[in-house]
């Protein structure tokens, strides 16, 4: 089965700074990769995805992620935030083959200082 | 781009009656359906796979018979609580698939559903 941790529950930045979540998997076999963000009551929207090819995912509002397979690792950054940023992340694999499940990791709460 | 539409998006029901929420795929065809429960502060845990035209797949744990869910056209997909309990309260969200033959291209997620049981 796969697994997912998000190593910081909780993630305070000042506005501006450069801000890194972490996110680590757990699989016998090949998966794709996902980062979603949510806002307080309401769904979730996809930040970028890794399905193949460069490991360096760029994705919406300045996000970018890196896909380290070695470390099983899919850390999500961002060079300099914004208050707007401040809302809960979310790191999640799928399998490739086979069920098309989303597994989450527990989430990340980011929240920016001015 | 791809919409799934959730509805309600709020409910207060009363114990021991049943709430139906709806999720809504607008602008294509999601054969597959995914329900999702979210407790306060907590992930995103999968109820259910919902497949058109044939029987929801639970996740252990997950009461099928209170959880009802329906996936009767390519379109739309109901979640029913039956019997709500306070302990039914929580935040659910679907999710469909944009092209079921690749479906990492695609995820949606509805805006959610805060339900509430008095």
């Amino acid at each position: 089965a796969q697994s997912v941790t998000q190593l910081d529950s909780q993630v305070p930045v000042f506005e501006e700074a450069p801000v890194e979540l972490r996110c680590n998997y757990s699989s016998s076999v090949s998966v794709y990769l996902f980062w979603y963000v949510q806002y307080p009551n309401q769904g979730l929207q996809l930040l970028l995805k890794y399905l193949s090819g460069s490991t360096l995912v760029k994705g919406i509002n300045g996000f970018e992620a890196e896909f380290n397979k070695s470390q099983t690792s899919f850390h999500l950054r961002k060079p300099s935030v914004h208050i707007s940023d401040t809302a809960e992340y979310f790191c999640a694999v799928s399998l490739i083959q086979g069920a098309q499940k989303l597994v989450f990791g527990q989430g990340t709460r980011l929240t920016i200082n001015p | 781009g791809a919409v799934v539409s959730q509805h309600p998006s709020r409910v207060i029901c009363k114990s021991g009656t049943s709430v139906k929420i709806e999720c809504r795929s607008l602008d294509f065809q999601a054969t597959t359906m995914f329900w999702y429960r979210q407790f306060p502060k907590q992930s995103l845990m999968l109820m259910a796979t919902s497949n058109e035209g044939s029987k929801a797949t639970y996740e252990q744990g997950v009461e099928k018979d209170k959880f009802l869910i329906n996936h009767a056209s390519l379109t739309l997909s109901t979640l029913t609580v039956t019997s709500a309990h306070p302990e039914d309260s929580s935040f659910y969200i679907c999710s469909a698939i944009l092209r079921p033959q690749k479906p990492n291209h695609g995820y949606t997620f509805g805006s959610g559903t805060r339900l509430t049981v008095v």
